[in-house]
This record gives structure tokens, C-alpha cells and sequence, in this order.
């Protein structure tokens, strides 16, 4: 069994450019997440998708958009970057709100 | 009031000693809760789903009061390996995901 795969680990951007984050959930899971943590703090959700369906959303502008492809994988994308946009970003998937969540490893994201 | 609150810590106990942790939560709609853990530079883990009748693993034990809207995780017997930062989570009921900010525990030798 797979576990959640995210891609890449690091990435550094220029303020005002739009960035794309993958995550490809553990095998059998079909709700993925996303989270933004910044240093110190717990992970902040971004929104969940369902079957290809965002099913739930945190206070995060419009600029944080989604998607979910019908293997279960997903985007983050993240247009007109800001300094505070600087995080790590978590992506993570499991089988139903009440089982929990696997999470990835992270991606890395420095806007400069 | 934050909709999930939790003593940030830094919590310092001696090996083998129990420590617990509460967590708080304003929206009594909430419908399923849960600990995770998460070390240093590392993604957070699941440590385990949290119940009104409680729940035991091994040294861990969780509970939940929805009465008074908070959770708790025991940890007996406290090893080294335990420090890290333990987040509670909370799922709503209009699927937004909340986490604490998390308590620091450092078990010292």
C-alpha cells in the first residue's frame, strides 16, 4: 500500500506568479485535503475534495483553487503569489471523515 | 473564541511520568475528532480517533466530552521517543477539517 506522494518537495517562486502543487492520495482513499502550516503554527485548512467535488472550504481567497482527477490525485494551485504565501503545504487523503487522514510529506513553497 | 484552542506548551516531563493534554472546541456541531502527532520538520501522523466511551492504545488513552466541548489524550509510562507536538483536530459537520495549534511535549531523561 502506497502511502500520499507529494510533488515537489521544494519550491521557491517569484511574488505575483502562480504555482501548482500535486499530491497523489494512499490507494483506496477518495477524499484528499490540503493544508497550509506556517512555522509554529497547526495546519490550516484549505479545502477537501470528494470524488472530484470540493466538499468543504477554510478562509483561504479565491486565488487557492483545486482540483481532484478521477484516480483520487490532486492540484493546488495558488495564483498571484504573496511573500505570505510562504509555507509548507500538506496535502492529505483518507477514506471518510471519520477514519482520519494520511498525509504527505509536504511541499516546501518560498515566494520571494 | 478560536475554534479549536490548546495549550501550546512547552510541556517538560520525566521519562515515565503521565502526562495529559486537553483541547477545546467552540462548535458543538462537530461530528468526529481525532490526535495526531507530528515531530520536528515531519508531517503530522494519526494517533488515534477520540470517542465519548474513550479510547485506548497501549500507553494513549483519548476521550471525548461533548458536553463540555473538549478532548483529552493520556500518555502513561512516557518514553523519550514520545516528544514531539500533538495536535487535536476537529471535523465539522460542514466538512471543514480544523487543527489546534498544538502542544510542544519534551520528555527529559
Amino acid at each position: 500500500e502506497t502511502g500520499v506522494t507529494q510533488s515537489p518537495t521544494h519550491l521557491i517562486k517569484t511574488r505575483g506568479q502562480q504555482v501548482t502543487l500535486r499530491c497523489s492520495s494512499q490507494s483506496g482513499h477518495n477524499t484528499v485535503s490540503w493544508y497550509q502550516q506556517a512555522l509554529g503554527q497547526g495546519p490550516q485548512f484549505i479545502f477537501q475534495y470528494y470524488r472530484e467535488e470540493e466538499n468543504g472550504r477554510g478562509n483561504f481567497p479565491p486565488r487557492f483553487s483545486g482540483l481532484q482527477f478521477p484516480n483520487y490525485s490532486s492540484e493546488l494551485n495558488v495564483n498571484a503569489l504573496e511573500l505570505d504565501d510562504s509555507a509548507l503545504y500538506l496535502c492529505a487523503s483518507s477514506s471518510g471523515p471519520n477514519y482520519g487522514y494520511t498525509f504527505g510529506s509536504g511541499t516546501r513553497l518560498t515566494v520571494v | 473564541r478560536k475554534e479549536v484552542e490548546q495549550d501550546p506548551g512547552p510541556f517538560n516531563v520525566p521519562e515515565g511520568a503521565t502526562v495529559a493534554f486537553n483541547c477545546t472546541y467552540s462548535n458543538s456541531a462537530s461530528q468526529s475528532f481525532f490526535w495526531y502527532r507530528q515531530d520536528c520538520r515531519k508531517e503530522p501522523k494519526l494517533l488515534m480517533s477520540v470517542y465519548s466511551s474513550g479510547n485506548e492504545d497501549g500507553r494513549f488513552t483519548a476521550q471525548l466530552n461533548r458536553a463540555s466541548q473538549y478532548i483529552s489524550l493520556l500518555i502513561r509510562d512516557s518514553k523519550l521517543s514520545d516528544s514531539a507536538t500533538y495536535l487535536c483536530v476537529v471535523n465539522l459537520r460542514d466538512d471543514k477539517i480544523i487543527f489546534g495549534k498544538g502542544t510542544r511535549l519534551h520528555i527529559l531523561p
